[in-house]
């Protein structure tokens, strides 16, 4: 079955780190750029950031960047997220999604995400 | 960093009717959008992507269309488990967005 797993959300102070962890089982993940979203309660949903498939490429949206860092670790088919200097407003659950076949332009298998909160 | 607008914010339909479900984008994204269903407590599950490809499992009942800023998503007649909330979503470069979703209700 192909499928990916989110750990490592958690409550956090403001200021501290946390790093998510996503397992991947199924498919060839070094074939395949990965992705980190995440849903706000009650909210849309927002891209966080992504690899390419030898982590040759990044992106982050601007409200994490020089903040949160992604990395992956093709060896143990696990893509990771690591971040810094946290806010309440990244209050989230966070998905981790592997990019479609081909384009690689949308996401097509989704954990169920880790929640993350940031509150004193 | 390019937005999307999604319209309506809401719509109410019954059972068996047409649904046509709009994102604009702020400028041209070629062909790059997706689009995804949520339903609640629930992951988003893609749907469509380069505009028009439906995704594996997708039932044929589910179309997209569109090019450069205007993009649609139809569902032809709608069942009871398609009520849900859709997204829409861009590619440019190494940067995404979603649009902030359309809330399909049953009338």
């Amino acid at each position: 079955e192909v499928q990916v797993v989110e750990s490592g959300g958690g409550l956090v102070q403001p200021g501290r780190s946390l790093r998510l962890s996503c397992a991947a089982s199924g498919f060839t993940f070094d074939d395949y750029a990965m992705h980190w979203v995440r849903q706000a309660p009650g909210k849309g949903l927002e891209w966080v950031s992504g690899i390419s498939w030898n982590s040759g490429s990044t992106g982050y949206a601007d409200s994490v960047k020089g903040r949160f860092t992604i990395s992956r670790d093709n060896a143990k088919n696990s893509l990771y997220l690591q971040m810094n200097s946290l806010r309440a407003e990244d209050t989230a659950l966070y998905y981790c999604a592997k990019a479609v076949r081909g384009s690689g332009n949308a996401f097509d298998i989704w954990g169920q995400g880790t929640m993350v909160t940031v509150s004193s | 960093e390019i937005v999307l607008t999604q319209s309506p914010a809401t719509l109410s339909l019954s059972p068996g009717e047409r649904a046509t479900l709009s994102c604009r984008a702020s400028q041209s994204v070629s062909s790059y959008l997706a689009w995804y269903q949520q339903k609640r407590g629930q992951a988003p599950r893609l749907l469509i992507y380069d505009a028009s490809n439906r995704a594996t499992g997708i039932p044929a009942r589910f179309s997209g269309s569109g090019s450069g800023t205007d993009f649609t998503l139809t569902i032809s007649s709608l069942e009871p488990e398609d009520f849900a909330v859709y997204y829409c979503q861009q590619r440019s470069n190494w940067l995404y967005t979603f649009g902030q979703g359309t809330k399909l209700e049953m009338k």
